[in-house]
Order: C-alpha cells, then structure tokens, then sequence
C-alpha cells in the first residue's frame, strides 16, 4: 500500500501568490515525522521542513508552513508569496522511528510570472 | 562543510556492462542508502546499509548490489545494465534510525543511461 500520496502531478501558482502542496500518509506507528524535500532542475534535493508527530504546533521554515492534521493524516506544505525559484519538484516523505523513509512521488510546481 | 559526493555524475554504457556508481560522504553517518528516481515514481530505495559490514536490500534491489567496507563509501554495482535500470541515482545519508527527525541528506545524483 502507499504510503504517501501526493495527488498533484502539477501545480501552476501566480508569482506572489500562496500554494498548498497535498501530501497524505499511512501509518499505524504513534512516534514518526513527515519531511518535505525540494528539487530544482538543477537535480539537486533540498531539505525544506519537518514536522514531528508529537509536534503541536504547525511546523514553520520562513516562506514555508506545514500544515499538519494528524486525524486525517495529512501534511500539506504551504508555501508563500511564491517567487519564480521555486518552481520545482516538491517530494513529501515519511519516516517512522527505526524505519527508512518513504518518499510520494513528487508534485511539480510550476511559477508563473 | 561535511558532504556527500557522487561520481560519475553522468555515465553512459551498454546492455550487459557492469557498472559501479560512487557515493562518498563525510558526514560521518552510520545510514547510507542508494535510491533511483523515475518519473511517477518519486525515489525508490535500492539499497541501505546502517554500518559497516551490513547492507540490506530495498525494494528494487533487483539486478543491484552494494558493499561497505568503511563509513564514508558506498558503492552501487550494476552486475549487467539493463535498459530499465536507466535512471537517475541518488546516494544519501543519515545518523541512525532511532528519531523520526533526522533528516536524509543527499548526494547530487547520478544520471545513467543504459543503451
């Protein structure tokens, strides 16, 4: 079974506009954390945001909140007054405690000017 | 700066070569993981190793396999490339499994192309 969804093959956003990326997961572990990465043209996998299951509050990395609902089990990465750089690759994924992550297939972003 | 290094970055070769993929990282890591990435299919784990010695297979080890002889390296064989193992690579890290926050860091991939 998937373990991460991410419903959104493609997603267009206005320059300076906010963007909700989609991400759901499957656990039945209480102890696990939800990550996003990002991924320019240029290849390289970027670290953007981590929230912990035990985290109360909606993790927040500058232009970059997550927003956590552990009931449905999901964890949408909202990104802020978007800018043409971050058109990208956008890579949801899981990990549960002694456990290798698990990646979503990816949502491309895609910044219109 | 600590880092993960890849070499070659990009490698061409035919149907039925071996070919072995570097990963170098100086993070100091016991976890290091080799992934593919296709289109569609996000990064699937090939395979992992959490300390010398010991590697382990992911779920699309087929047709792979790895070897860890000290901490820093990692590297990935392709005993006989197949036109479905072209792809891009990524080599990856992270302190040990036992908290959910620790983050995987990446090397810059690999882009193989079996003709």
């Amino acid at each position: 079974a998937q373990k991460i969804t991410q419903t959104q093959p493609g997603m267009f956003v206005q320059e300076k506009e906010a963007v909700t990326l989609d991400c759901t997961y499957d656990t039945s572990d209480q102890s696990y954390g939800l990550f996003w990465y990002k991924q320019p043209s240029s290849g390289e996998m970027i670290f953007l945001i981590y929230q912990g299951s035990y985290d109360e509050q909606n993790a927040t990395e500058g232009r970059y909140s997550l927003n956590f609902q552990k009931a449905r089990k999901s964890a949408n990465l909202v990104i802020s007054a978007s800018q043409l750089g971050d058109s990208a690759m956008y890579f949801c994924a899981m990990r549960e405690e002694w456990q290798n992550f698990v990646f979503g297939p990816g949502t491309r972003l895609s910044v219109l000017p | 700066d600590a880092e993960i290094t890849q070499s070659p970055r990009h490698k061409i070769t035919e149907t039925g070569r071996q070919v072995t993929l570097a990963c170098h990282q100086t993070w100091n890591h016991n976890n290091m993981f080799w992934y593919r990435q296709d289109l569609g299919h996000g990064l699937r784990l090939i395979h992992y190793s959490y300390g010398v010695q010991d590697t382990n297979k992911g779920e699309v080890s087929d047709g792979y396999s790895v070897s860890r002889s000290n901490t820093e390296d990692l590297p990935l064989t392709l005993e006989s490339a197949a036109s479905s193992q072209t792809s891009v690579y990524f080599c990856a890290s992270s302190e040990y499994s036992g908290r959910t926050d620790n983050e995987q860091f990446f090397g810059p991939g690999t882009r193989l192309t079996v003709l």
